[in-house]
This record gives C-alpha cells, structure tokens and sequence, in this order.
C-alpha cells in the first residue's frame, strides 16, 4: 500500500530551535518525495523535493530509503516558518503524476 | 498569470441538491487534478486530466461525482445528490507534464 506518515499533528519550537518535521513512507518501489507547505490564508504551494537536493528557505531534507523516511530540517526556526506542512509522494512510473500526501504537521514557532 | 483559480470559494448547500465547481489551471498547463480535503487529513487524490481526457479516477469518487475538461481547459466537478459526507475543501491542481503541481486555493463545500 502506498502511504505518508506524519505521526506530529503539531510541533511547537521557539524561534531560533532546531525544527525536525517528521515523514516515513510505505511504498514497494522508487517514489519522488516532496514537501508542501501552506501559511495561513494561502494555497498549498511546493516547498523541496528529494531530487532536487537543495535548501530553500533554509529548510532540508533528505530521502532515507532504508529507514523509508523523508524528515524536514531547519537548524534555526523563524517565526514565518509556522505554517501546515505536508509531506507527499508521487509514486515513480506510474502516468499520473498524483500526490499522496500525508495528514499534515502544524508548526507553531513561538517568539 | 495569476496562477490556478477555482470558484465558487465556498459553497453551502442542503443535502441531496446538486453542486458544481469550477477550476481554470494555468494557461499551457495540461495536466489538471481534483483533490479533496477534510479536516485533520491531507489532500486525497479524486481524479486526474492530461488534456481533456480523464484518465484516471480514484475509488473515492463514487457515481454522484462526475469531472469533465471540455476542450483541455478549465475543468468542472460536479456533485449530485450531496451528503453531508461531502462536505470539504475541494483542491485543483495543474502542472505542466509531470513538472510541479501549482494547487488553486479550494472550494469549501459545506452541506447542511
């Protein structure tokens, strides 16, 4: 079966913490694994994908295939980083292109 | 271009009436797909257009939901006979290929 894990519902840090947002996932072959983000009042927008390998907004993350995880990393939490994040999984080969995503981490950055 | 636009933005309706909403993907993007969210869950996949062919449907989408992309354009959703298990956010996303899906900002369909 193909399923994203997020087991956080909410992550509560305080500005200038490190942040790990938590992602496992369940898939029998080679999927592309991304983050998603939404602040609030805005639309779900693409934050990283495993395969680009980059840094944005200071965020990373790295594609554990045998630990079949995709964590979320910053090493310094700014308040703009509160927002839902979701992690998700587009199963390689297949025509579709769909995501999968998970249930979502809250990150609440306090001041 | 301002992106992927969906109307109405939020819809009440009374069980069993028939909705439709609306989506405009950005221009030169022939991908289309329909997600629906509930609270507490992420987005699910419903069904997907490459062009004006639906390709695919997911099992969520039982016989009273029917999505169409006349022309490989805007696309439309409809719901009929409504329940309230229907209520959510419905998502519209578009991508060029299989490059970056851009996600419209929903329809929040409230059934009474």
């Amino acid at each position: 079966a193909q399923r994203v894990t997020q087991p956080e519902k909410l992550l509560s840090v305080f500005k200038g913490a490190p942040v790990e947002l938590k992602c496992n996932y369940s898939y029998s072959g080679s999927p592309e694994l991304f983050w998603y983000v939404q602040y609030s009042r805005q639309r779900l927008q693409l934050l990283l994908r495993h395969i680009s390998r980059e840094s944005i907004k200071g965020f990373t993350a790295d594609l554990n295939k045998g630990e079949t995880s995709f964590h979320l990393k910053k090493p310094f939490a700014q308040e703009e980083d509160s927002a839902m994040y979701y992690c998700a999984l587009r199963p390689l080969g297949g025509a579709t292109n769909k995501l999968i995503f998970g249930t979502g981490t809250l990150l609440a950055v306090q001041p | 271009d301002t992106g992927v636009s969906q109307n109405p933005r939020h819809k009440i309706t009374k069980r069993g009436q028939n909705v439709t909403f609306r989506c405009d993907p950005i221009s030169e993007h022939n991908r289309l797909y329909w997600y629906r969210q509930t609270l507490g869950q992420g987005p699910e996949f419903l069904t997907y257009f490459q062009n004006e062919a639906q390709l695919e449907k997911s099992r969520l989408l039982s016989d009273r939901f029917s999505a169409e992309r006349p022309k490989g354009s805007f696309s439309t959703l409809e719901i009929q006979r409504t329940e309230q298990g229907d209520s959510a956010m419905y998502l519209c996303a578009s991508s060029r290929g299989i490059h970056e899906q851009y996600f419209g900002p929903g329809t929040r369909l409230t059934v009474t």
